[in-house]
């Protein structure tokens, strides 16, 4: 089944450690995203791309970075620049403005 | 810029009443609208989407309708079950790729 696969589901960071998350799609999609998600602030966007090897910073990049080395792949790192790392991160994908964005399930960052 | 506005929750209801979620919001150019739904530990799934004025989406009992004149994307459903209960977002996407603009959220509490 196509679908997008984010891991781990969840995650701890020591306090200076960049931590690196997953998000691998099979849907053949160019667009990829990530959302960034806290209590009561809906979905936040960190990075996206829409071509291989190209992305662009969304509404809160600081602290973060992406590469697109392949279609399929769009990995996020959280880097120690990031001082409020502990949330809930979602990867997406899409293929244009009317067509429904598939989400994974997921990665819960706590910093510990 | 884009913005989505959707009231605050929690909305606590009892099973079997009618919902509504208010949703409005601020767009350049012609806007596609979303509701997207999140069950607990999970990411977003599709509930319904509009993508011209006056469109309804409907899906597993839901509708909302894009009201262009007051810039409104409510969501409804006539009898809700406990297995409604989850977190519901609106949103919003101008760009061509599908890049979208979340409202916070609204958490919905059915009990039987």
């Amino acid at each position: 089944d196509g679908g997008i696969t984010q891991s781990p589901k969840y995650l701890f960071r020591k306090e200076g450690q960049n931590v690196t998350l997953s998000c691998e799609q099979n849907l053949n999609h160019d667009a990829m995203y990530w959302y960034r998600q806290d209590p009561g602030q809906g979905l936040r966007l960190i990075y996206y791309s829409q071509i291989v090897n190209d992305f662009q910073k969304g509404d809160i990049a600081e602290g973060y970075s992406v590469s697109r080395e392949k279609k399929e792949s769009f990995p996020l790192t959280v880097t120690s620049a990031q001082k409020n790392p502990t949330a809930f991160y979602l990867c997406a994908s899409n293929v244009n403005k009317n067509t429904e964005a598939f989400f994974g399930q997921g990665t819960r960052l706590t910093v510990v | 810029g884009n913005s989505v506005t959707q009231m605050e929750g929690p909305v606590t209801l009892s099973e079997e009443a009618f919902l509504t979620i208010n949703c409005t919001y601020t767009a350049t150019g012609y806007p596609s609208l979303f509701w997207y739904v999140q069950y607990p530990g999970e990411g977003l799934q599709l509930l319904l989407k509009a993508t011209k004025a006056d469109d309804k989406g409907s899906n597993k009992g839901f509708e909302a309708t894009y009201r262009k004149e007051t810039t409104s994307f409510h969501l409804e459903k006539g009898s809700v079950q406990v297995s409604d209960s989850a977190v519901y977002f609106c949103a919003l996407t101008t760009d061509s790729w599908g890049k979208l603009q979340f409202g916070a959220g609204t958490q919905v509490v059915v009990t039987p």
